[in-house]
């Protein structure tokens, strides 16, 4: 089946500093990914949909200049938090779309654990 | 999308089916019933989804009621692995997929 892989699978890192999450489809080829944050005993919250060779979209309140994505192929995603803060860390996971029985069903990484010193 | 309502928890016992109500009664004719699982500290994991008929693969069954306003998620013989949030999500074709605060299962041995 479809595998979506995310690295590193934890991170930390000292305030001030950047960070990278890549996401990669194994087997097969993406053209949309999507990113999403979940803070401590709540649930996912979408940030943002990559897409392969544009520019992402961003959702409502969500800093692009702080979250920076970049789509470069069909098997790749990569999430940069820029100048950290603690209170940026939490738990990033990426998903891919794949198409079955008629509809798109997203396919998840493991996630990303971000602490911020 | 159509909003869904799940309750916060449940409790099922460890060997039993445990069987996940969720309430979309504003659901539109070419909106999906999806269902999504997440086991503590990992990413969602996909169950199931469907239209409008009932669905079954290994993982589950899914049972959507005629007028497709409420559906259930079926655990044929729950273990304490399947101890999860489990989330209902009802969208068209091709939307973005927005997670609610799901059903808490805890299953019991």
């Amino acid at each position: 089946g479809a595998v979506v892989s995310q690295h590193p699978s934890r991170v930390i890192c000292k305030s001030g500093t950047s960070v990278k999450i890549e996401c990669r489809s194994l087997d097969f080829q993406a053209t949309t990914m999507f990113w999403y944050r979940q803070f401590p005993k709540q649930s996912l919250m979408l940030m943002a949909t990559s897409n392969e060779g544009s520019k992402a979209t961003y959702e409502q309140g969500v800093e692009k200049d702080k979250f920076l994505i970049n789509h470069a192929s069909l098997t790749l995603s990569t999430l940069t938090v820029t100048s950290a803060h603690p209170e940026d860390s939490s738990f990033y996971i990426c998903s891919a779309s794949i198409r079955s029985s008629g509809a798109n069903v997203l396919t998840f990484g493991a996630g990303s654990r971000l602490t911020v010193l | 999308d159509a909003k869904t309502t799940q309750p916060t928890s449940m409790d099922c016992a460890e060997g039993r089916a445990a069987n996940l109500p969720c309430n979309h009664s504003t659901i539109s004719g070419n909106e999906y019933v999806y269902w999504y699982r997440q086991i503590h500290s990992q990413g969602p994991q996909y169950i199931i989804h469907g239209l409008k008929n009932n669905e079954t693969n290994e993982m589950a069954s899914l049972i959507i009621t005629e007028d497709r306003k409420s559906s259930t998620l079926i655990l044929p013989h729950a273990t304490l692995r399947d101890t999860a949030v489990y989330y209902c999500i009802v969208i068209p074709p091709a939307n973005k997929f927005y997670f609610g605060s799901g059903t808490k299962l805890n299953v019991k041995p």
